[in-house]
């Protein structure tokens, strides 16, 4: 089992640049969601999805946005990128919202905006 | 939206001492979790805490659900350098999605 896959790890955008941070994961989780995290402020959602087709706002939402047309895939798109931005962003998946069994984290992706 | 708050934010310890990180929550959960993320690495889960007044253990380490269910923690006895890490709660609630403190940061002297 891959478990939960994200790429790319490392990323250095210029301001204004858009990407796509992507995050498939093979257990057949419901759940998916994606948090930045920045050094003191923990894990902050941003969006998360209870299944194919739903989407929600998490806590800082701004500047980001998400689809999820299969159950295995939840891409993080950030439309104009900022330095704001500049963070380490993780995907996250469980088998329902509240983590029932833990959530499964990938490894990272290490972003930079210039 | 809820908050959950984690003390201490950082910790040193020598190898062999104890080590504890508490949480608390100003409103009931319905479970709370908590996590291992290496430096450099990603949040890793460790346990899940559900009933009110549970204690588990996972080897050296002790976890506690308060009785009414608005705090937990973590004790780790006699550390070694492996425990190095941040350590996060997190705090389910209904049907939301898991509320993460900002976590305990571990440094290990050997």
């Amino acid at each position: 089992n891959a478990g939960v896959t994200q790429t790319p790890k490392f990323q250095v955008l210029k301001t204004g640049q858009s990407m796509t941070l992507q995050c498939a994961q093979d257990m057949n989780h419901e759940y998916m969601s994606w948090y930045r995290q920045d050094p003191g402020m923990g894990l902050r959602l941003i969006h998360y999805s209870v299944g194919a087709g739903i989407t929600d706002q998490g806590e800082v939402p701004n500047g980001y946005n998400v689809s999820r047309s299969t159950t295995e895939d939840f891409p993080l798109r950030l439309l104009s990128a900022a330095p704001s931005q500049t963070s380490v962003y993780f995907c996250a998946s469980s088998t329902y919202g509240q983590g029932g069994y833990g959530y499964t984290f990938g490894s990272g992706t290490r972003l930079t905006v210039v | 939206g809820q908050q959950v708050m984690q003390i201490p934010q950082y910790q040193h310890v020598q190898e062999g001492e104890d080590f504890t990180t508490y949480c608390n929550s100003s409103t009931t959960l319905s479970n709370i979790q908590w996590y291992k993320q290496r430096p450099g690495g990603h949040p890793v889960f460790l346990i899940q805490l559900v009933k009110s007044g549970e204690v588990k253990k996972q080897k050296r380490l002790t976890f506690q659900f308060g009785e009414a269910k608005k705090n937990s923690s973590l004790h780790i006895t006699a550390t070694q350098t492996t425990d190095v890490g941040t350590y996060f709660c997190a705090a389910g609630s209904g049907n939301t999605p898991l509320v993460f403190g900002k976590g305990t940061r571990l440094s290990v002297i050997a």
